[in-house]
């Protein structure tokens, strides 16, 4: 099991409407989660992070996090064309280290 | 944000020669900066975690005298590719960690080697 699952996609998204992005860990000790944006050759840039169990809203952003069932989301509201890239989840265990998932494609569809 | 940037943004060199890239964190001091490489259509792979001033802790399977690590300074670590190959082209990222335990991201170098 890898330690930080994403489907891979292509997930498109017609614009206006709402993204889901779903990530998985293994690490029940895992204790912050991030998620990047990268465009096509392009570095990562944060989005935003999560180590509380609930809703985090930034935006149009919101990411959910639940610890029990060891899962992440990112939802994207009124999705642009210029959301279109890849997103990386990312989990940290506290030793300074991110473990990134393979990342999901997001297309928006105009 | 924190702003990192890379140098250079591309390089193109010969099998065999060597090739150092450097990572400097603009306004902010890091004790630790990580290198990256991402293939094409592929994540993040953690390379090593650089700590100013001592040694670069590498991942398994990373060849530290290949992968050659310098954190010289708060602000400055450099990556040395030695004796490249074909299959050491690929997208090289780095990041810096400031003192919030964020971390931010370089704008990467595309290196190819012919």
């Amino acid at each position: 099991q890898k330690e930080v699952e994403q489907n891979s996609g292509p997930l498109s998204v017609p614009e206006g409407a709402i993204a889901s992005l779903n990530c998985t860990y293994s690490d029940r000790g895992s204790q912050s989660f991030f998620w990047y944006r990268q465009y096509s050759g392009k570095s990562p840039e944060l989005i935003m992070f999560i180590y509380s169990n609930g809703d985090k809203e930034d935006g149009r952003f919101t990411a959910q996090l639940n610890k029990a069932s060891q899962y992440v989301s990112l939802l994207i509201r009124d999705s642009q064309p210029s959301d279109s890239a890849t997103y990386l989840c990312a989990v940290w265990r506290g030793n300074e280290k991110l473990t990134f998932g393979t990342g999901t494609r997001l297309t928006i569809i105009p | 944000g924190a702003v990192v940037s890379q140098h250079p943004s591309w390089v193109i060199c010969k099998s065999g020669t060597s090739v150092k890239i450097e990572c400097r964190s603009l306004d902010f001091q890091a004790t630790t900066m990580f290198w990256y490489r991402q293939f094409p259509k592929q994540s993040l792979m953690l390379m090593a975690t650089s700590n100013e001033g001592s040694k670069a802790t590498y991942e398994q399977g990373v060849e530290k005298d290949k992968f050659l690590i310098n954190h010289a300074s708060l602000t400055l670590s450099t990556l040395t590719v030695t004796s490249a190959h074909p299959e050491d082209s690929s997208f090289y990222i780095c990041s810096a960690v400031d003192e919030a335990y964020e971390q931010y991201f370089g704008p990467g170098t595309r290196l190819t080697v012919t």
